[in-house]
């Protein structure tokens, strides 16, 4: 049973096309997240939604489009995908006022060419 | 935007050896979360630390908070190879709705 789940794990794709990536959280949290680690490992924020409403979105190109149909569900839509996507796109989930920890999914490693 | 900084950004060790890293944030938070990640792998918690003062421990592995120096620590102890990995330090926003992480330190355990 995982907690956190994201796919796919791997995504190959040429720069200029579509792609999403879709989470899905089994915790019962209300609060969901996307974050991006860049070839550094740094870890930088990009969507925080908590029961479907988005609640914090950071500088972001528009190109990226984070979807919550439900509170357990948080995907992450990507147009014209640049050189520069290139990337690890984790998903989180949390509790918002509980002091909980916030558990990750594996990630999916994208590369654009 | 709340900044979070951690040192050292590497660090290679003997197996059996001691040592400390650090985790700065830059305004009032007492929230505090250690995580560790493994090469290719996702992020796993390792503690939270919910009030100035809080000390949490797991096997070779310390962490402790002072919210009034905004500083948290992980110590290690005896060091063996299977710490080797990335730990980051998160803290949280008042509000909770992100989690703001330091910038890892990379460990590496040399037999």
């Amino acid at each position: 049973d995982t907690a956190v789940s994201q796919t796919p794990k791997y995504l190959v794709t040429q720069m200029g096309n579509d792609k999403s990536i879709k989470c899905e959280q089994n915790l019962g949290h209300d609060t969901m997240y996307w974050y991006k680690q860049d070839s550094k490992k740094f870890l930088k924020i990009m969507f925080s939604y908590n029961n479907k409403e988005l609640i914090i979105n950071e500088t972001v190109p528009n190109r990226f489009s984070p979807k919550s149909p439900d509170k357990a569900h948080l995907n992450l839509h990507i147009n014209s995908l640049e050189l520069g996507d290139s990337a690890v796109y984790f998903c989180a989930s949390s509790q918002l006022s509980g002091g909980v920890s916030a558990f990750f999914g594996q990630g999916t490693r994208l590369t654009v060419v | 935007e709340l900044k979070v900084e951690q040192n050292p950004l590497f660090l290679s060790m003997q197996e059996g050896k001691n040592y400390t890293i650090y985790c700065n944030y830059s305004t009032t938070s007492d929230r505090l979360y250690w995580y560790r990640q493994d090469p290719g792998k996702s992020l796993e918690s390792l503690f939270v630390l919910l009030s100035n003062g809080a000390v949490k421990q797991e096997g070779r592995l310390m962490a402790s908070l002072d919210t009034k120096a905004r500083l948290s620590t992980l110590h290690i102890t005896a060091a063996v190879h299977d710490l080797s990995a990335t730990y980051f330090c998160a803290v949280s926003s008042n509000t909770g709705n992100q989690f703001y992480f330091g910038t890892g330190t990379s460990l590496t355990v040399i037999p």
